[in-house]
């Protein structure tokens, strides 16, 4: 059963409009989660994260949102640049458990010049 | 600056055939993950070594084995592969195994079981 659900398999947006990525989770032990960007050939770089304790965090045009009442979290990028074009994964781990991150099945955003 | 770095890009493989797939970073990580990622499946973890000389199972670790053979490396080994095992390997480091500690990954190795 997946933990970690990327229900969106792909995203198309207009350059320098908002990309809005989502992501839900079942487990509600989850606390801290991670959105990393995979660009093809390439391994996944690490873009932003947010512990439970916080329900945003910003890093320039990158914000996470977490809602723990839904169980969902989405990454906004504004505004969007073809650059950006890449597959999204989100990621979720207990921060007192191991260390396993349950990563969802990715979003492929295109941005569309 | 090379980071993760894994080798070999791409190999075929017999039902039955062994081989191992080789991961060194050289950013002085402690901790280092063997990733699978199959379509539909996102990425799940096979092996981690928290520290050099320490080895644990993730979530999918049968047909596979490990070792961590020095602070830098970090191998992976099929000993008879099947069609399952048929996947994008990713290796991974981080600085210490801690739920904060973002993951590094190499550039993968793409892997057909026939």
């Amino acid at each position: 059963d997946q933990q970690v659900k990327q229900n969106s398999p792909s995203l198309s947006v207009q350059e320098g409009r908002i990309s809005i990525l989502n992501c839900d989770y079942t487990n509600s032990m989850f606390d801290y989660f991670l959105w990393y960007k995979k660009y093809p050939a390439e391994g996944p770089t690490f873009l932003i994260s947010i512990s439970s304790i916080k329900d945003k965090n910003e890093d320039g045009r990158f914000t996470v949102f977490l809602n723990k009442s839904a169980k969902h979290l989405s990454l906004h990028i504004v505004p969007s640049q073809p650059g950006d074009s890449a597959v999204y994964f989100c990621a979720a781990n207990i921060i007192s458990g191991t260390y396993k991150y349950i990563f969802g099945t990715g979003t492929r955003l295109k941005v569309l010049a | 600056n090379a980071g993760v770095t894994q080798t070999p890009k791409f190999q075929v493989l017999k039902t039955g055939q062994s081989m191992t797939l080789q991961c060194a970073q050289d950013m002085n990580h402690n901790s280092m993950y063997w990733y699978r990622q199959d379509p539909g499946m996102g990425l799940r973890l096979i092996y981690y070594s928290a520290s050099e000389g320490t080895t644990d199972k993730g979530e999918v670790p049968n047909g596979y084995n490990v070792s961590r053979l020095n602070k830098r490396e970090f191998s992976l080994r099929l000993e008879s592969a099947a069609p399952s095992q048929t996947s994008v390997y990713f290796c991974a480091s981080s600085e210490v195994a801690s739920y904060n500690s973002p993951l590094h990954f190499g550039n993968g190795t793409r892997l057909t079981v026939t």
